[in-house]
C-alpha cells in the first residue's frame, strides 16, 4: 500500500512566521508532487507542484523535495491569519490512471 | 486558466430517491476525472477514475453499482448517487487532469449532500 504521511497537527505559528509543513511517501519511484490547501467547508485548491529535486519558489511559498529521503515540504513565509487552513500533500502513484495518494493533512494555525 | 465547476453545489433529497452531481472543466479538455468523498474532518477518499469514453475504474470498496459514473465528453464527467441513504450524506469532489500540465488535477467547488 502505497503511503503518504504528514503530521495532523494542528501546527500554530505566530503571523509573520515562517510555517513548515512536512510529508514523506513511500514510493520511491513517484515523480510528481503536489501541495494543496483546503479551507474547513471548501475543496482543494492546488498551491504548487514539484517535480525536481530541490526547492522551488512562489511568492511565500516554497517546496522542497528530496526524492533520495521520501520527503517533500511546503514552507510559507511571513505567515498570515488567512493562511490557517488544511495543507495537503499528495504524491502521483506509480499506477496508471494518473491518481494522486494524498496524505491526510497538515491543520494550519496562524494566530495574531 | 484550470477552472472546474460542479452543480449542484448543495442538494438535499430524501431517502431511496437518486441524485446527479456534474463535474465540468471550463477552459480545458480533461480526459480524466476523479471523484472523492470527504466526511468531515476527514480526509478525501478517491471514489473512482473516471475516464472519456471507457468505463470508470472504481477503487475497493466503492460499489459501482450504487455510484454511476459517466464521461461522455472531454469536459463533462457525472456521478449518480442511486436510491440515496443517509449515510451517503457527505462532501462530494471533482477533480479533473489536465493533460497539457502533466499531473495536475483541479479540483471543483464540491457537492454537499444530504440524505434524509
Amino acid at each position: 500500500q502505497k503511503e503518504v504521511e504528514q503530521n495532523s497537527g494542528p501546527l500554530s505559528v505566530p503571523e509573520g512566521a515562517i510555517a513548515s509543513l512536512n510529508c514523506t511517501y513511500s514510493d520511491r519511484v513517484s515523480q510528481s508532487f503536489f501541495w494543496y490547501r483546503q479551507y474547513s467547508g471548501k475543496s482543494p485548491e492546488l498551491i504548487m507542484s514539484i517535480y525536481s529535486n530541490g526547492d522551488k519558489e512562489d511568492g511565500r511559498f516554497t517546496a522542497q523535495l528530496n526524492k533520495a529521503s521520501q520527503y517533500v515540504s511546503l514552507l510559507i513565509r511571513d505567515s498570515q491569519p488567512s493562511d490557517s487552513a488544511t495543507y495537503l500533500c499528495a504524491v502521483k502513484g506509480s499506477g496508471g490512471y494518473n491518481k494522486l495518494i494524498f496524505g491526510a493533512g497538515t491543520r494550519l494555525a496562524v494566530h495574531p | 486558466g484550470a477552472v472546474v465547476s460542479q452543480h449542484p453545489s448543495r442538494v438535499i433529497c430524501k431517502s431511496g430517491t437518486s441524485v446527479k452531481i456534474e463535474c465540468r472543466s471550463l477552459d480545458f479538455q480533461a480526459t480524466t476525472m476523479f471523484w472523492y468523498r470527504q466526511f468531515p474532518k476527514k480526509s478525501l477518499m478517491l471514489m473512482a477514475t473516471s475516464n472519456e469514453g471507457s468505463k470508470a475504474t472504481y477503487e475497493q470498496g466503492v460499489e459501482k453499482d450504487k455510484f454511476l459514473i459517466n464521461h461522455a465528453s472531454l469536459t463533462l464527467s457525472t456521478l449518480t448517487v442511486t436510491s440515496a441513504h443517509p449515510e451517503d450524506s457527505s462532501f462530494y469532489i471533482c477533480s479533473a487532469r489536465d493533460g497539457t500540465m502533466g499531473d495536475t488535477q483541479y479540483f471543483g467547488p464540491g457537492t454537499r449532500l444530504t440524505v434524509l
